[in-house]
């Protein structure tokens, strides 16, 4: 597509839960990145692919989240055992080799745990 | 720590005149800032880079200035419209690391 994809848009789910949230970046866009966006802040750092690997996975917040890109396209980004301070939307950007360049985000995911 | 201050959480002009965001970081050293415009419900959209050896960039409306001294961006739209009506995010990047460490963004409404 001509703009990076991502579903579901909205997810609904109960604490406890588990949850796979799917990117699908611009065609050609070797980074990958997630970032999680909580009600009236800015987007924040999860995690960061180059091709099919996680070159830094550093804003994870804890090992229940984790990330996966196996192809070096579409990634997947899974949460197990949710809580409700997961409750966000999660955003899926993608963008060029280099060092520097701008971001392509998706619309995002909004996840909430009841 | 590190941390990014944009100015206000909302900021309302009269269209037609130059609204003013201010992006001030501390504890950071970067590389270059980055301006993405967000509406609701949508992802953010990119607007201008400027990296830390250049003092401005323009682009149509827009220009966004770099002191790196002062350790403080400035955004400018001029010749507002109430189409410009969004919420502005400053980010900034440092070097190799890719990632972007975003501000919490400026609300401007433009009052036509």
């Amino acid at each position: 597509g001509a703009g990076v994809s991502q579903t579901p848009s909205n997810k609904v789910t109960e604490k406890g839960k588990y949850v796979e949230l799917r990117c699908d970046p611009i065609s050609g866009h070797t980074a990958l990145y997630w970032y999680r966006q909580s009600l009236g802040q800015g987007p924040e750092f999860l995690i960061y692919f180059q091709g099919t690997g996680a070159a830094d996975d550093s804003g994870l917040p804890n090992d229940r989240f984790f990330a996966v890109r196996p192809e070096g396209s579409v990634s997947t980004l899974k949460i197990q055992r949710t809580e409700r301070g997961d409750s966000a939307v999660y955003l899926c950007a993608s963008g060029g080799q280099g060092a520097v360049g701008e971001l392509f985000f998706g619309e995002g995911s909004r996840l909430t745990v009841l | 720590s590190q941390k990014i201050e944009q100015n206000s959480e909302a900021l309302n002009i009269q269209e037609g005149k130059t609204a003013t965001l201010t992006c001030n970081y501390t504890n950071y050293s970067p590389a270059y800032l980055q301006w993405y415009r967000q509406d609701p419900g949508r992802g953010p959209v990119f607007l201008l880079l400027i990296r830390e050896n250049e003092k401005e960039k323009r682009k149509e409306r827009l220009k966004v200035t770099f002191d790196t001294t002062l350790k403080q961006s400035l955004f400018h739209i001029t010749a507002s419209q109430p189409a410009d009506s969004a919420t502005y995010l400053c980010a900034l990047g440092a070097g190799s690391a890719r990632q972007l460490t975003f501000g919490s963004g400026t609300q401007l409404t433009v009052l036509p």
